[in-house]
């Protein structure tokens, strides 16, 4: 089973502080998505990540790929309610097929004003 | 480009009740999928499509779901005899053309409860 692992599961801070959620499996992906989910709504695309080590920012919002490809984080600077969310890492595989991404259980965000 | 689209976003059904879920993906996406999701768990695969062609259905899935893509545009799944375990977010993604990147656009969802 290609399990992706997210933590913390939930997160509340206040408004302007610093953070950081994590996304990890033992497997290799070929590539590795965030997405941001608000209730009752689904999934919103924030970032792809493609190769080892690549940093991509979005604002206050910067995601690292791991070098060996296992593993992600999102650091959130400076947070504000609008953060306020689930936040899901997906990641294919590097030995599936391109029509099956595997969903970690998300980190629930609450930025307090 | 509207993004994709679900009907209907809530779905209210007694059990051994017969739903059907439509679809319609940005348009140019070859790909779609199903997600299915429950509260506190991240989305769930259930099947993916390539045009017309149905390439992966989830071991999980049940025979009473089925999940049809006639002419490569818009998609319908079903669920038949439905079950109070079938409560779930229903889920459908499309992911454009040639991209080897996997990202996957979201609709809405559909909400189904099963009483």
């Amino acid at each position: 089973t290609q399990l992706l692992e997210q933590s913390p599961q939930f997160l509340s801070i206040q408004e302007g502080e610093n953070l950081t959620v994590y996304c990890n499996s033992s497997s290799v992906f070929s590539s590795l998505q965030w997405y941001r989910q608000e209730p009752g709504e689904g999934p919103v695309l924030l970032v792809t990540v493609v190769t080892g080590g690549e940093v991509k920012k979005l604002k206050r919002l910067t995601f690292q790929f791991g070098d060996a490809r296992k593993d992600s984080s999102l650091h959130i600077t400076a947070a504000q309610p609008g953060d306020t969310g689930l936040y899901l890492c997906a990641g294919t595989h590097i030995n599936t097929n391109a029509g099956k991404s595997t969903f970690g259980d998300g980190t629930t965000l609450t930025v307090k004003p | 480009d509207t993004g994709v689209s679900q009907d209907p976003r809530h779905k209210i059904t007694k059990r051994g009740q017969n739903v059907t879920f439509r679809c319609d993906p940005i348009s140019e996406h070859n790909r779609l999928y199903w997600y299915r999701q429950t509260l506190g768990q991240g989305p769930e695969f259930l099947t993916y499509f390539q045009n017309e062609a149905q390439l992966e259905k989830s071991r999980l899935l049940s025979d009473r779901f089925s999940a049809e893509r006639p002419k490569g545009s818009f998609s319908t799944l079903e669920i038949q005899r439905t079950e109070q375990g079938d409560s779930a977010m229903y889920l459908c993604a499309s992911s454009p053309r040639d991209r080897a990147r996997y990202e996957q656009y979201f609709g809405p969802g559909t909400r189904l409860t099963v009483t």
